[in-house]
């Protein structure tokens, strides 16, 4: 079992509408939960962390944690052409950061 | 922000040749750094774990004597590649976190602008 697991996608959205991105990990011990944003050919930038249950919410994007389901998301809101990336969850377990394989996110104008 | 330096961007080179890619903190210091490897299409993979003033900690199935590591300061870790092969082209992306003590729950890590390697 992979320890960050993310659907591929693609998502394909249009502009203007809620992206939804899901994540889950194996690790029930897990500490913190980031959202990161990867154009093709760059490196992640960070959107978002999380590691207190429930929603954290950040302009247009809102993160929701929920530990006992080992389940984390990320919502974008009002999703534009500039959001098109992929995303990548990533978990925290003690010193590292484990990566999901990433979701492809394509919005539609 | 914080600030992390890779050079170089990109960089061919034959095959059986050695590479070597820096990482710098530019505006804090890092006590350690990361440093990932993606191919294409597949999500960040861990390498290894540079810690300053010590040996390198390597991933599962990372071969430490072909990617030699050294984190000789607080905000310089180097990445060599040796006796570089065709499968060894890819992504290679270091990352840093500040130097604030062994709890850094929230404190995300700052990534370079990655190296992209192409053996011939």
């Amino acid at each position: 079992q992979k320890e960050v697991e993310q659907n591929s996608g693609p998502l394909s959205v249009p502009e203007g509408a809620i992206a939804s991105l899901n994540c889950t990990y194996s690790d029930r011990g897990s500490q913190s939960f980031f959202w990161y944003r990867q154009y093709s050919g760059k490196s992640p930038e960070l959107i978002m962390f999380i590691y207190s249950n429930g929603d954290k919410e950040d302009g247009r994007f809102t993160a929701q944690l929920n530990k006992a389901s080992q389940y984390v998301s990320l919502l974008i809101r009002d999703s534009q052409p500039s959001d098109s990336a992929t995303y990548l969850c990533a978990v925290k377990n003690d010193y590292k950061l484990s990566f999901g394989a990433g979701t492809t996110v394509t919005v539609r104008a | 922000g914080a600030v992390v330096s890779q050079h170089p961007s990109w960089v061919i080179c034959k095959s059986g040749t050695s590479v070597k890619i820096e990482c710098r903190s530019l505006d804090f210091q890092a006590t350690t750094m990361f440093w990932y490897r993606q191919f294409p299409k597949q999500s960040l993979m861990l390498m290894a774990t540079s810690n300053e003033g010590s040996k390198a900690t390597y991933e599962q199935g990372v071969e430490k004597d072909k990617f030699l590591i050294n984190h000789a300061s607080l905000t310089l870790s180097t990445l060599t590649v040796t006796s570089a092969h065709p499968e060894d082209s890819s992504f290679y992306i270091c990352s840093a976190r500040e130097a604030r003590g062994s709890r850094w729950m929230g404190s995300p890590l700052h990534f370079g602008n990655g190296t992209r390697l192409t053996v011939t």
